[in-house]
């Protein structure tokens, strides 16, 4: 069974530049989730989706960052435009059922805004 | 709102010793969840703790939950090179279904 799976790994930009990331999750999870790292840091949840609605992104700072999943399989999340400060890990993951604390992690993408 | 904060931050051990990392809850424990994480990689769950006392085990790496020390810690016995990475601990928030996430502890083997 194919795990969650993201693209790009890594993307350098420039700041202002736009930038996407995407996820595919694991076939039958309905519930995706976007979570970002900063070094040294453990994730912190930007959005988490039920299907194709977006139930809980009260962390996602809408101003620059948006994100779809408009069939309720894979998702975009983009920003634009980038700053400095986001350079970071964007870390996609999925779970069988919402409530559940075992999710499944994508590898992440790793971001790098200059 | 909740914090969990692990200790140590960072630990380097020699192959064969056993270690324990813990990670603490600022509030009510309500499901404790550990992961580890390998540099450059997504998290991998681990194990789950649902109830007070309760204790679990995977391979050589046992979890415990202490309710009411708001604490989980994560023991590893005759620790591997394998071992190495990133062990981070996860909670579930109270009337949310969101879950958290420690700042981690880098956990380093040497031969």
């Amino acid at each position: 069974e194919a795990g969650v799976v993201q693209s790009p790994r890594y993307k350098i930009i420039e700041k202002k530049q736009p930038v996407a990331f995407w996820c595919n999750p694991i076939s039958g999870h309905n519930t995706l989730y976007w979570y970002l790292q900063n070094l040294g840091q453990g994730p912190e949840l930007l959005i988490r989706y039920e299907n194709e609605e977006a139930v809980d992104d009260s962390q996602l700072p809408k101003d620059r960052f948006s994100a779809e999943r408009l069939k309720g399989v894979d998702s975009t999340l983009k920003i634009q435009p980038a700053e400095l400060g986001d350079s970071a890990v964007y870390l996609c993951a999925s779970s069988l059922y919402r409530g559940t604390g075992e999710l499944f992690f994508g590898e992440g993408s790793r971001l790098t805004v200059l | 709102s909740q914090e969990l904060e692990q200790s140590p931050q960072s630990l380097i051990v020699q192959e064969g010793k056993n270690l324990t990392i813990n990670c603490t809850s600022s509030k009510t424990l309500y499901g404790l969840y550990w992961y580890k994480q390998k540099y450059g990689e997504g998290l991998i769950f681990l194990m789950m703790l649902q109830k007070g006392g309760e204790e679990k085990s995977h391979e050589k790496i046992t979890a415990k939950l202490d309710e009411k020390k708001q604490q989980s810690s994560l023991h590893i016995t005759a620790s591997q090179p394998s071992h190495a990475g990133i062990y981070l601990c996860g909670a579930g928030v109270i009337n949310t279904d969101k879950l958290i996430f420690g700042t981690g502890t880098r956990l380093q083997v040497f031969p």
